[in-house]
């Protein structure tokens, strides 16, 4: 069985600050890990995705994630946090032995302030 | 643009009134899932459709039926909508089965149970 929990359901970030979302996950086999963005108003999006190779994905908008194995966690970064990043974001978890069925965290929702 | 279209986007009903949602997409994708996503919870998958074959999720309630009857159009019935059924329903599309496929997502439906 897989899970995902996103610490923080919350986040506020300056505009121009360093923006960090924690996502530790839980599986039983090697997961295939991605992050999604939902915009007000609109479906979720994918941001990016770890599926095999390197550990640092680089995903749309300058966002990048890493996973990191021993502490089981898939963080999502961005450098500089700009206005348009304002959005709930999910950290969803799959596992390499399923047909494709997805887990995801409740999501945490980012406001960014001027 | 290709893509997934959820109609309405606002529904409301009455306890125990039959609603039905509905979701069409344009990218000729093969699965088509159904999510319910209450309020600051993830998104939960009630079931999916791989082409004509239907997958219920062991956990979803009877009371949640789908129907697809052709590749573009995948339908929502609930039987008997209870005050817990008001949520954000989310439709999303896959070319295929596995995690290497990226599912699309519509905006939602939000249902509201009065």
């Amino acid at each position: 069985a897989q899970s995902v929990t996103q610490l923080g359901s919350h986040v506020s970030v300056s505009e121009g600050a360093l923006v960090l979302l924690r996502c530790n996950y839980s599986s039983s086999v090697p997961p295939y890990l991605f992050w999604y963005v939902q915009y007000p108003n609109q479906g979720l999006q994918l941001l990016l995705k770890y599926t095999t190779g390197a550990t640092l994905v680089k995903g749309i908008n300058g966002f990048e994630a890493e996973f990191k194995k021993s502490e089981t966690s898939f963080h999502l970064t961005k450098p500089s946090a700009h206005m348009s990043d304002a959005a709930e974001y999910f950290c969803a978890v799959g596992a390499t032995d399923s047909w494709g069925k997805l887990q995801f965290g409740a999501g945490t929702q980012v406001v960014v302030t001027p | 643009d290709a893509m997934v279209i959820q109609n309405p986007r606002y529904q409301v009903t009455q306890f125990g009134k039959p609603v039905t949602l509905s979701c069409s997409q344009t990218l000729n994708h093969n699965v088509m899932y159904w999510y319910q996503q209450k309020s600051s919870q993830a998104p939960k998958l009630l079931f999916h459709y791989y082409d004509k074959d239907f997958n219920n999720e062991a956990d979803t309630p009877d009371n949640f039926q789908s129907r697809r009857p052709n590749t573009s159009f995948c339908f929502l019935d609930i039987r008997s909508p209870g005050l817990g059924d008001a949520a954000m329903y989310l439709c999303a599309t896959s070319r295929d089965q596995g995690l290497y496929n990226e599912q699309f997502f519509g905006p939602g439906t939000r249902l509201t149970v009065l």
